[in-house]
């Protein structure tokens, strides 16, 4: 079983929906989360921190439920830039900022 | 700022050939990192540098691959000698160094590596 699990996709949506993403994470031990975002045939790019209280930067709200080890990504109103491919990731317990990542969701937002 | 630089962005090799990839950090980033990125696959780290020290080669495959970061600034990494399944990304990413704290990686964007 992979530690991060994330349904690969492809989501399909007009300009303007409403699009989540899930992920789950097996080790309990996991300390830290994040959303990074790749575009096609580009490095990784942080888009944000989740955080237990859950947390919102403009059109994203990102949410953590320590004890489902669920994260979840809300981007409301999508726009064409908004395809890519987003990254779920979290860090291990221990000091040495170890990111694990999930495969990737990929998004595909159409006019 | 400067981001973190890599070269070559492509190489093409022939199985059983060698390659090295080069990664210069942020300036002042305590942490290098190396991840292999297969297609489809989220990156998968293979070795992380803290100054010129390994903190983590777990899975760095060392009958193959090795890497080095001299003077704890720019770091190579080497592959001798390629399998096709080496064909992949290979992503360098650096940090500054908080222990107990997790800090954005900031990544290079990465060499495309085809073994053929």
């Amino acid at each position: 079983r992979k530690e991060v699990e994330q349904d690969p996709g492809p989501f399909n949506v007009p300009e303007g929906a409403t699009v989540a993403f899930n992920c789950t994470y097996s080790n309990s031990a996991s300390q830290s989360f994040f959303w990074y975002r790749q575009d096609c045939r580009k490095e990784p790019k942080l888009l944000m921190s989740v955080y237990s209280s859950g947390n919102e930067d403009g059109r994203f709200t990102a949410q953590l439920n320590r004890a489902s080890q669920y994260i979840s990504l809300l981007i409301r109103d999508s726009k064409l830039s908004d395809s890519a491919t987003y990254l779920c990731v979290v860090t291990h317990s221990g000091g040495y900022n170890k990111l694990i990542f999930g495969a990737g969701t990929r998004l595909a937002v159409h006019p | 700022e400067a981001g973190v630089a890599q070269s070559p962005r492509y190489k093409i090799i022939e199985k059983r050939q060698s390659v090295a990839f080069w990664c210069n950090p942020i300036s002042g980033h305590a942490t290098l990192y190396w991840y292999q990125q297969i297609l489809g696959q989220g990156p998968k780290l293979l070795i992380q540098f803290q100054n010129n020290g390994v903190v983590d080669d777990s899975q760095l495959p060392k009958d193959r691959f090795s890497a080095e970061r001299l003077k704890g600034v720019d770091s190579t990494l080497k592959i001798q000698p390629a399998k096709l399944e080496d064909s992949a990304v290979y992503l360098c990413a650096s940090s500054p160094l908080r222990r107990g704290s997790s800090y954005e990686q900031y990544f290079g964007p990465g060499t495309r590596l085809t073994v053929t």
